[in-house]
């Protein structure tokens, strides 16, 4: 059974940094490529970045580009996302969701979401 | 970037009904889009794929069509746990967007 658990997420005050994390399981983590997408209270769903199943080709939206490094571990089937200079804007549910191939970005796995919350 | 638009942004509808929810992209995608449903505090759930692909798990009353810019999504027969929201997605080129949702509730 494919699981995705996301976790790192919490309270940060604008400006800061904070590092989430998502363990994979039941399925071959590097053999396929990963993304985050998040939801911001109320909102639709907006994709954030994603990577392919060996890290070597990254992709990223405008909003998060050069605040944000996604990264995976495929030795320990994790995936990440760095947040630095995190803004006002930047709280949502951010979820991973695994790739349908190795460079394939649509999703048919997705984890539970952990909360980010920007704010003083 | 490509845009996603969704009509309509709510529909109501009765368990029964037939329903069809449309997705426009500004470009042209071939057929590399995706529907999701997504029930309120949860995770999106896969719907479609290509298009038209029906996803492992997904119940047989929901189909989509189209290639290009133009696609649909249909459930046929609506049932009580088909009440959320609605959201396609262009996996053609990055960034790979999503539409803004299209919510069906309880007529």
């Amino acid at each position: 059974e494919v699981q995705l658990l996301d976790s790192g997420g919490g309270l940060v005050q604008p400006g800061g940094s904070l590092r989430l994390s998502c363990a994979a399981s039941g399925f071959t983590f590097s053999k396929y490529a990963m993304s985050w997408v998040r939801q911001a209270p109320g909102k639709g769903l907006e994709w954030v970045s994603g990577l392919n199943d060996n890290g070597g080709n990254i992709n990223y939206a405008d909003s998060v580009k050069g605040r944000f490094t996604i990264s995976r571990d495929n030795s320990k089937n994790t995936l990440y996302l760095q947040m630095n200079s995190l803004r006002a804007e930047d709280t949502a549910v951010y979820y991973c969701a695994k790739g349908c191939d190795i460079s394939c970005y649509r999703s048919d796995y997705w984890g539970q979401g952990t909360l980010v919350t920007v704010s003083s | 970037d490509i845009q996603m638009t969704q009509s309509p942004s709510t529909l109501s509808a009765s368990v029964g009904d037939r329903v069809t929810i449309t997705c426009r992209a500004s470009q042209s995608l071939s057929q590399y889009l995706a529907w999701y449903q997504q029930k309120p505090g949860k995770a999106p759930k896969a719907l479609i794929n290509r298009a038209s692909f029906l996803e492992s798990g997904a119940p047989p009353r929901f189909s989509g069509s189209g290639s290009g810019t133009e696609f649909t999504l249909t459930i046929n027969s609506l049932q009580p746990d088909d009440f959320a929201t609605y959201y396609c997605q262009q996996y053609y080129t990055s960034p790979f967007t999503f539409g803004p949702g299209t919510t069906v509730d309880i007529k």
